[in-house]
């Protein structure tokens, strides 16, 4: 299974785009990104996802790169409520088993 | 109320007692999971189950036991309870269709003295 590698952590100031990388340089060709994110004490909420094409949803924009080797997910306007820990995830090959490999994420404080 | 909950939200046990947490979801998921999250470390599968009366293990399992009667639930057993099983435990479910992404419960928190 693909890894991913994410900054430990990241400042954002609000109401500016939060641009928080991840580099996947071991990906499969079937292999999506996924994205989640968990607020402090709760569950992982999910975002986004995407196989190689930028997808954009209400929450965030998805930015893949030609090589599939990295990502970006971008929060256009960073509130306070988006500070939490931003997981970056390859989803795990075991048939259809769907399970996710998480690692520890990059914790995103967005700052009045 | 639509979604998934978790019940206890906090237990306090002692090594050696068998606990169970309970995991509910309203939206007829075939996918069910349950994690364990402890500080550094990302969440780590315990188990997950495919569909009623279907589980399979997931990276964690050792000291757990799982059961799926029913489709919308899916409890987690540690039958021994020990220190090392101090953690928070999140429990999740998805679809057969559309992408990967999985529901998240609120977690439980359980403390083994």
């Amino acid at each position: 299974d693909a890894k991913t590698t994410q900054p430990t952590s990241m400042d954002c100031a609000e109401g500016r785009a939060a641009n928080l990388p991840c580099n996947h340089s071991t990906i499969s060709g079937n292999e999506y990104v996924y994205w989640y994110r968990q607020i402090h004490s709760q569950g992982p909420q999910y975002i986004i996802h995407g196989l190689k094409n930028n997808e954009t949803n209400e929450m965030a924009s998805l930015i893949i790169t030609e090589d599939r080797k990295s990502s970006t997910l971008i929060l256009p306007h960073a509130t306070l409520r988006d500070t939490a820990v931003y997981y970056c995830i390859v989803r795990g090959r075991a048939g259809n088993n769907r399970k996710l490999i998480w690692g520890l994420g990059t914790s995103l404080a967005v700052n009045p | 109320d639509a979604g998934i909950t978790q019940s206890p939200r906090y237990k306090i046990t002692e090594t050696g007692r068998q606990v169970t947490l309970m995991c509910h979801q309203t939206w007829s998921h075939s996918y069910m999971f349950w994690y364990r999250q402890d500080l550094g470390h990302g969440l780590r599968l315990i188990y997950y189950s495919a569909a009623a009366d279907i589980t399979d293990k997931g990276e964690v399992p050792d000291g757990y036991v799982v059961s799926r009667s029913k489709t919308e639930n899916f409890p987690l057993t540690l039958e021994s309870a020990t220190r090392s099983q101090t953690s928070v435990y999140f429990c999740a479910s998805r679809g057969l269709a559309g992408g990967n992404e999985q529901f998240f419960g609120p977690g439980t928190r359980l403390t083994v003295l």
